[in-house]
């Protein structure tokens, strides 16, 4: 049973085009974050968000942006489409107050552009 | 260096035999240690977590952790098929704001 929630699964948009990934999850985790991830590649943290109204970028340099205007809710948007923005985006969340907890990562969404 | 670094897989164990999985990091005030595994195409599921010196046991899982040596490790004992996967080694400290640092990750194969 998936307490964090991403949508859509898959998706195919051409270039250019303004799309927006959704993550949601249901546990009232403060920290939530996106990372991209490569088919048999490491994890790349592109945004990362510690609360409502905060957010902060990763380690990878990244065109999307991101809002945290609910605590439940995390999406990542990007303004324009490239097909070097094709890759698998996991959004993930994990309890505040301190480091002690892991991640709980979403399913998902495999994006290609073309 | 990189922060947190995993042997090179892939590594390949017969069904029923220890596997082995090896992690150091670099940040000596690194306090909480964790371990995910990730099928292909799926995303990591947390599997471990360790947070002070020795070893800590759940079912065919083992985490031993020595912060002297900057060192966790990971033992699967009886390995299954169904372990084969990647295995991702976690490290959180204050220094990077209690977000996690990931290794490259560890494959895994079972064979039966």
């Amino acid at each position: 049973e998936a307490d964090i929630y991403q949508t859509p699964r898959y998706l195919v948009i051409g270039t250019g085009k303004k799309i927006t990934l959704e993550c949601s999850q249901t546990m009232g985790h403060d920290k939530m974050y996106w990372y991209q991830q490569d088919p048999g590649m490491e994890l790349h943290l592109i945004h990362y968000s510690y609360g409502v109204n905060s957010t902060e970028k990763g380690d990878l340099s990244s065109e999307s942006t991101v809002s945290r205007i609910r605590t439940e809710h995390f999406p990542l948007t990007l303004e324009s489409a490239r097909p070097s923005h094709t890759s698998q985006y996991l959004c993930a969340s994990s309890e505040g107050g301190g480091s002690n907890y892991g991640y709980t990562f979403g399913s998902g969404t495999r994006l290609t552009v073309v | 260096q990189k922060e947190v670094e995993q042997n090179s897989g892939p590594l390949s164990v017969p069904e029923g035999a220890i596997a082995s999985l090896n992690c150091t990091y670099s940040d000596r005030v690194s306090q909480s240690f964790f371990w995910y595994r990730q099928y292909s195409g799926k995303s990591p599921e947390l599997i471990m977590s360790i947070y002070s010196n020795g070893d800590k046991e759940d079912g065919r899982f083992t985490a031993q952790l020595n912060k002297a040596s900057q060192y966790v490790s990971l033992l699967i004992r009886d390995s299954q098929p169904s372990d084969s996967a990647t295995y991702l080694c976690a490290v959180t400290s204050r220094t990077n704001a209690g977000k996690s640092t990931f290794g490259d990750g560890t494959t895994l194969t079972v064979k039966p």
